[in-house]
């Protein structure tokens, strides 16, 4: 049963500290995406990958986020420094060429005290 | 991206279907529309989509109508575990989540 993986499940770190959140996608799916969602804003697109390259990052913010995909079973999130604001869920997601369905992680719950 | 619009919250009773509806004034022709759900501390999970016909599968059934302003998720015989918040969404490449619908299931 395949199925996207992410590390950790989750994480409390203090501000100013660097996170980075692990996704491993469905073997076989060339586009991944990062989501975050809070009470507040719900469900945001952050970025997203097809064949490990960047196609849009424009939901994230620039100075302190940073996607990468090094190779096609890893994707990293980072955020450095965090802040409390960042504390939210985040999830990412594989898929096969669009529209096709996107399958999702159980999420990476991020605590920036 | 277009816009949709649900209403907040639904309520159905367990084993009676459960229509879903969804406006989308502004679609254009090469918008998809898909629903997904979100079970409690769940990720979003796919429920079905559609582009101009009809579309059924083992979870759901997607009616289109023919202008393709608006959408109905029908769930055909709804359970508990169908209790979730519902996303509708239209796009071309990429998901953009709007607040959703959330259902309740009464046994």
């Amino acid at each position: 049963d395949a199925r996207v993986t992410q590390t950790p499940r989750h994480k409390v770190t203090e501000m100013g500290q660097e996170v980075t959140m692990r996704c491993q996608p469905i073997l076989g799916h060339n586009t991944v995406f990062w989501y975050r969602q809070t009470m507040m804003q719900g469900l945001e697109l952050l970025a997203y990958f097809r064949n490990r390259a960047p196609l849009d990052d424009s939901g994230m913010p620039k100075d302190r986020f940073s996607a990468e995909m090094p190779d096609a079973t890893l994707a990293t999130l980072k955020i450095q420094p965090s802040e409390p604001r960042d504390s939210a869920v985040y999830f990412c997601a594989s898929g096969l060429a669009w529209p096709n369905e996107q399958f999702f992680g159980p999420g990476t719950r991020l605590t920036v005290l | 991206d277009a816009k949709t619009t649900q209403p907040n919250s639904m309520e159905s009773n367990e084993e009676e279907p459960v229509h879903l509806p969804c406006n989308h004034s502004t679609i254009s022709g090469t918008d998809y529309i898909h629903w997904y759900r979100q079970l409690p501390s769940q990720g979003p999970e796919y429920v079905i989509h559609g582009l101009t016909s009809n579309v059924n599968n083992r979870m759901a059934s997607l009616a289109i109508a023919e202008d393709r302003k608006s959408s109905t998720l029908i769930l055909h015989r709804a359970t508990l575990r169908d209790a979730a918040v519902y996303y509708c969404i239209l796009s071309t490449d990429k998901l953009i989540f709007g607040t959703g619908t959330r259902l309740q299931v009464f046994p």
